[in-house]
């Protein structure tokens, strides 16, 4: 079964960082670009970048940029996004994507999300 | 930043009605529209991409046409299981990927 399974989700301050994890399972990670996608009230589904398979090629939207970056580990089947200067309204489920496709940018596995919470 | 629209916001509708959902992006996307359905506490779920491509396992009930900036999503006689969330979202332009803000599709 092709599954992803994000974990590192919690509460935090805001200013402080954290690190999301997403583990894939059931397909080859290394043959695919990944994406992080979070979803709030406020803003609804927002994709926040991708990553190609070697690692070489990162997309970001503005808002993120300088403060998120994302990572992966083929040996480890794993995905990260590791996210810094936490802001209120960055609270949200994160989920971690597989990209259909490359280029092809939308996503036909998703994780269950990570609740990530922002407050003092 | 290409943004997407969604109309209606909420659409109510009998089971085994057919429901007509739409999307309108604001330049051209070309035909790269997927839609999504998400269920209360779980993660969307692809059931087109390419504007009009059933993704794997979608029943063919659903059906997506359009292109360009105007899309369509249809899905013909509802059932229980299909009362949930729908998104659109473009890749033509990217980055941003970007989202619809959702219809949700309710029991009449």
């Amino acid at each position: 079964e092709v599954q992803l399974v994000e974990s590192g989700g919690g509460l935090v301050q805001p200013g402080e960082s954290l690190r999301l994890s997403c583990v894939a399972s059931g397909f080859t990670f290394s043959r695919f670009w990944m994406s992080w996608v979070r979803q709030s009230p406020g803003k609804g589904l927002e994709w926040l970048g991708n990553i190609n398979q070697d690692g070489s090629e990162k997309y970001f939207v503005d808002s993120v940029k300088g403060r998120f970056t994302i990572s992966r580990d083929n040996a480890k089947d794993s995905l990260y996004l590791q996210m810094h200067s936490l802001r209120a309204d960055d609270t949200g489920v994160y989920y971690c994507a597989r990209d259909l496709q490359n280029w092809v940018v939308t996503f036909d596995t998703w994780g269950q999300g990570a609740q990530v919470t922002v407050s003092s | 930043e290409i943004v997407m629209t969604q109309s209606p916001a909420t659409l109510s509708v009998s089971p085994g009605e057919r429901a007509t959902l739409s999307c309108r992006a604001s330049q051209s996307v070309s035909s790269h529209l997927a839609w999504y359905q998400q269920k209360p506490g779980q993660a969307p779920r692809l059931l087109i991409h390419s504007a009009s491509t059933r993704a794997t396992g979608i029943p063919a009930r659903f059906s997506g046409s359009g292109s360009g900036t105007d899309f369509t999503l249809t899905i013909t006689s509802l059932q229980s299981e299909d009362f949930a969330v729908y998104f659109c979202q473009q890749y033509n332009n990217w980055p941003p990927i970007t989202f619809g803000p959702g219809t949700k599709v309710e029991m009449k």
